[in-house]
């Protein structure tokens, strides 16, 4: 599976729509980008995942570049509650979760 | 949504026991379990891989003596590390693959080892 680079840590004012970036160059065509949470001593959390087209559900919209080498997650109005480790995969179907440093996002009020 | 439990969530243990952690998937099936350690600050990272009814895959550095892996149905899987170790103190967490949605893979609460 390709390999994914984010920033360590971000901040984001509470209210403040926060926009976690995810480079991912070695993408290939049939590899999908995932989106999973972590708050502290908790499970990961599925958030979002896309191929090629932006996805948005209740909880985030995801924007994929044109070439697929990076994405953006957006959380559109953060809390206090989304202070978590964001960890963005890229990954074939079918093939098992692996996940790097993630970001820290930190949402201040 | 899928749900996935552990038991227990958390548990201490004296150096030298054994300790077990059950995963269970609550509302699908699972073919293929996985199971992730995480260290104080660092990411999950993955020990082994477990289908139902056969032996489980272990990654790299993983002691398959140690961490006992047992896959014995469709909604259960089962580690055991033995003979513990205050270095084997960790959040242990596990993730299920809904034999229905190959793609989908969800995690439990996961489980707080500590040996003392």
């Amino acid at each position: 599976d390709a390999k994914t680079t984010q920033p360590p840590s971000m901040d984001c004012a509470e209210g403040r729509a926060a926009n976690l970036p995810c480079n991912h160059s070695t993408i290939s065509g049939n590899e999908y980008v995932y989106w999973y949470r972590q708050i502290h001593s908790q499970g990961p959390q599925y958030i979002i995942h896309g191929l090629k087209n932006n996805e948005t559900n209740e909880m985030a919209s995801l924007i994929i570049t044109e070439d697929r080498k990076s994405s953006t997650l957006i959380l559109p109005h953060a809390t206090l509650r989304d202070t978590a480790v964001y960890y963005c995969i890229v990954r074939v179907l079918d093939n098992d979760m692996r996940f790097g440093a993630g970001t820290r996002l930190t949402v201040k009020p | 949504g899928a749900v996935v439990s552990q038991h227990p969530s958390w548990v201490i243990c004296k150096s030298g026991t054994s300790v077990k952690i059950e995963c269970r998937s609550l509302d699908f099936q699972a073919t293929t379990m996985f199971w992730y350690r995480q260290f104080p600050k660092q990411s999950l990272m993955l020990m082994a891989t477990s289908n139902e009814g056969s032996k489980a895959t272990y990654e790299q550095g993983v002691e398959k003596d140690k961490f006992l892996i047992n896959h014995a149905s469709l909604t259960l899987s089962t580690l055991t590390v033995t003979s513990a170790h205050p270095e084997d103190s960790s959040f242990y967490i596990c993730s299920a693959r809904d034999q229905g949605r190959a793609y989908e893979q969800y995690f439990g609460p996961g489980t707080r080892l500590t040996v003392t």
